[in-house]
């Protein structure tokens, strides 16, 4: 099975860095999503991470550490569009490859 | 670019009554998922199908049934709704190739079963 925890809430200010963690406990790891889904919508891609490291993409980064079970993603120059659930999903190794999903961490920009 | 569409957007059932949540995808993946969203227990799979013929049940199977006939539409029935299935639905495809194929969801199915 896999077990998935997030922050439930965080706050920051536009303009300033955050940093969202997830840890995860699993029975096999195929690799690590972080989706974005803003209030009333579905959510969208944003990162992927399979091997341990910074992936960056623009003003978002995504990292992994396997052996601690960890990644984090890195919001820079916060912008007020920035507001939403950021929701982390780890990929089953099975055949179906199936995602599970964290709770997701709703994030609060402020002006 | 349709991509994943979900109708209804919104439905209201009493409890007992039966429906079909429909879903369709454009862009020809064999992978097609449902997931119900609750407030404080993130998304959970309810049933997912690796292509035409092929379903299986997720996390949360019970009350729901699935079918795949076609590549491209993969319906979720509700076949005695009860107010514990009040949930937002939503539908994924993805291509079955390498790991890091992400999911596409559609736009979400809001339900209330009073």
């Amino acid at each position: 099975g896999q077990n998935i925890d997030q922050p439930t809430e965080m706050t920051a200010t536009e303009g300033a860095i955050v940093q969202i963690n997830c840890t995860y406990q699993t029975s096999g790891f195929n690799g690590l999503f972080w989706y974005q889904q803003h209030a009333g919508e579905a959510p969208t891609f944003l990162s992927y991470n399979v091997l341990d490291g910074l992936e960056e993409k623009g003003r978002f980064s995504s990292f992994l550490s396997r052996s601690k079970g960890y990644s984090y993603l890195l919001l820079k120059e916060l912008q007020m569009k920035d507001s939403a659930s950021y929701l982390c999903a780890v990929r089953d190794p099975g055949s179906a490859r199936q995602l599970t999903f964290g709770s997701g961490t709703q994030l609060t920009v402020l002006p | 670019n349709a991509g994943v569409t979900q109708t209804p957007k919104f439905q209201v059932l009493k409890t007992g009554q039966s429906m079909t949540l429909q879903c369709a995808q454009d862009m020809n993946h064999e992978y097609m998922s449902w997931y119900r969203q609750d407030p404080g227990m993130g998304l959970r799979l309810i049933h997912y199908s690796v292509g035409a013929g092929i379903t299986d049940q997720g996390e949360v199977p019970n009350g729901y049934n699935v079918s795949r006939s076609t590549t491209e539409d993969f319906p979720l029935r509700l076949l005695s709704a009860a107010p514990s299935q009040t949930s937002v639905y939503f539908c994924a495809s993805s291509a079955q190739g390498a790991a890091n194929e992400k999911l596409f969801f559609g736009s979400g199915t809001q339900l209330s079963v009073l």
